[in-house]
């Protein structure tokens, strides 16, 4: 019964190659989000969608494209992997875009490391 | 440009004394503030927030102060319990920005 769950837990992968992410809410969330976690444990988000539509979108590489099939589902795939996409991601979820009484659930994150 | 700073990467305190996390922020718009914890190879857990209309919200065990003038922030744990051990975020936002974190504090607290 996990709130938030995103697949896998583990990605070790080469430069170069596309890989995907994903993610589900079951909390009946309208909002969700990706965040990374690099280096140097900065948590920093990438993008959030709102009942499947875009309304963040901070400076990603274009390599990085989210898919929303439906409002409970936020898929991250990422084209030609480089040494500095190494992080962790986390998806996340809230009631509504960002707000009081709107906080993030997250999920248990995806450890990438590319080699 | 660090808008939320976590100036402690970690704090040792002994089990039931008071932990005392601190944040501060250089954003003066910011008008929502939060905290989450989190534990080994999970995911943030959120934990309390304060609005800045506000100087304090207490939850149980928890309360986090805010001084806007200094643009601190603090939580408090009292009494600290073994299973409180975990990273601790600050974040922040207004309706001008989106939540921004800080890079945490690991609290270790000891029997």
């Amino acid at each position: 019964d996990t709130a938030v769950s995103q697949t896998p837990k583990y990605l070790v992968t080469q430069m170069g190659n596309d890989k995907s992410i994903k993610c589900e809410q079951n909390l009946g969330h309208d909002t969700m989000y990706w965040y990374k976690q690099d280096s140097k444990k900065f948590l920093k988000i990438m993008f959030s969608y709102n009942n499947k539509e875009l309304i963040i979108n901070e400076t990603v590489p274009n390599r990085f494209s989210p898919k929303s099939p439906d409002k409970a589902h936020l898929n991250l795939h990422i084209n030609s992997l480089e040494l500095g996409d190494s992080a962790v991601y986390f998806c996340a979820s809230s009631l509504h875009p960002q707000g009081n009484n709107s906080p993030l659930h997250f999920g248990n994150g995806t450890r990438l490391t590319v080699t | 440009d660090q808008q939320v700073k976590q100036n402690s990467p970690s704090l040792s305190v002994q089990e039931g004394r008071i932990s005392i996390l601190n944040c501060d922020y250089t954003n003066s718009m910011f008008d929502y503030f939060l905290w989450y914890k989190k534990y080994p190879a999970e995911g943030p857990t959120f934990l309390i927030s304060i609005s800045s209309i506000k100087d304090k919200n207490e939850d149980g065990r928890f309360t986090v102060f805010l001084n806007k003038s200094a643009k601190h922030l603090s939580l408090h744990i009292v009494p600290s319990q073994p299973g409180d051990s975990a990273v601790y975020f600050c974040a922040a936002f207004s309706g001008y920005s989106t939540l921004t974190f800080g890079k945490g504090t690991m609290l270790l607290v000891s029997p």
